[in-house]
C-alpha cells in the first residue's frame, strides 16, 4: 500500500502562471512534509517542508498548503518559470522518524512551457 | 562546497560481479542513506547509518552491504549483481536523526547486464 501517493505523473503550464502539484498521504501518523526538486542527472533538492502544526509555508514563489483532514499536500509555484521544468517529489515522516526513512512520492514531472 | 559526492557516477556490471559505491560528506552530518530510484518511482531506502558506527536496513536492503567507514563515508556494496539491481542509487546525508532535511548526492547509474 502506497502510504504517499502524486497522482499526477506529469503537469504542463505556461510560462508566469500557476503551477499546482498535489500530493495525498494515508498514515495519519505522518506529521512532517517535505517537497524535493529533481532536474535530470543531477540528485533531488530539498525545497520547502511544512510541520503538521501549520497549514501553510511560503517561500519566495513556492508555497505548500496542507490539509490534515483531507490528508491532500499541495505545492504551489507562481509564477512559473521554465527553470521549473523538474521532477517534483514529496516526503513525509511519522514523529520521531530518522530523516532518511521518509516515505518518497513517486514524482511529478512539471513542464514550464516559455 | 562539495556537500555529497558519489562515485563512480556510471557503471556496468555483468551478472554475479561485485562492485562498492563510495559516498562521503563535508558537511559533518551524523546520518547517511542510501536510497535506490527505479523509473517512474520514488525513492526507496536502502540502507541507513544513523551515526557513525551503526548500520540498519531500510526498505529495500537485500543483495546489498554498507559500511560506515567513518563520519565522512558511507558505501555501498553489492556482492553479486542482479540484473533487478540496475538502477540509479542516491548517497544523502541528513544533520540528525530525526530532523530536517535530506541533502543527495548526484547519483549514480548502475547496470546489471
Amino acid at each position: 500500500d502506497q502510504q504517499v501517493k502524486q497522482n499526477s505523473p506529469s503537469l504542463s503550464v505556461q510560462e508566469g502562471r500557476i503551477s499546482i502539484l498535489n500530493c495525498d498521504y494515508t498514515n495519519s501518523m505522518f506529521d512532517y512534509f517535505l517537497w524535493y526538486k529533481k532536474y535530470p542527472a543531477e540528485g533531488p533538492t530539498f525545497l520547502i517542508s511544512i510541520s503538521s502544526i501549520k497549514d501553510k509555508n511560503e517561500d519566495g514563489r513556492f508555497t505548500v498548503f496542507l490539509n490534515k483532514s483531507a490528508k491532500h499536500l499541495s505545492l504551489h509555484i507562481v509564477p512559473s518559470q521554465p527553470g521549473d521544468s523538474a521532477v517534483y517529489f514529496c516526503a513525509a515522516r511519522a514523529p520521531n522518524t530518522n530523516a532518511g526513512k521518509s516515505t518518497f512520492g513517486d514524482g511529478t514531472t512539471l513542464t514550464v512551457k516559455p | 562546497n562539495a556537500g555529497v559526492t558519489q562515485t563512480p557516477k556510471f557503471q556496468v556490471l555483468k551478472t554475479g560481479q561485485s562492485m562498492t559505491l563510495q559516498c562521503a560528506q563535508d558537511m559533518n552530518h551524523n546520518s547517511m542513506y542510501w536510497y535506490r530510484q527505479d523509473p517512474g518511482m520514488g525513492l526507496r531506502l536502502i540502507y541507513y547509518s544513523a551515526s557513525e558506527g551503526t548500520t540498519d536496513k531500510g526498505e529495500v536492503p537485500n543483495g546489498y552491504n554498507v559500511s560506515r567507514l567513518n563520519k565522512r563515508e558511507f558505501s555501498l556494496r553489492l556482492e553479486s549483481a542482479a540484473p533487478s539491481q540496475t538502477s540509479v542509487y542516491f548517497c544523502a546525508s541528513s544533520r540528525d536523526f530525526n530532523t530536517g532535511e535530506l541533502f543527495f548526492g548526484e547519483g549514480s547509474r548502475l547496470t546489471v547486464l
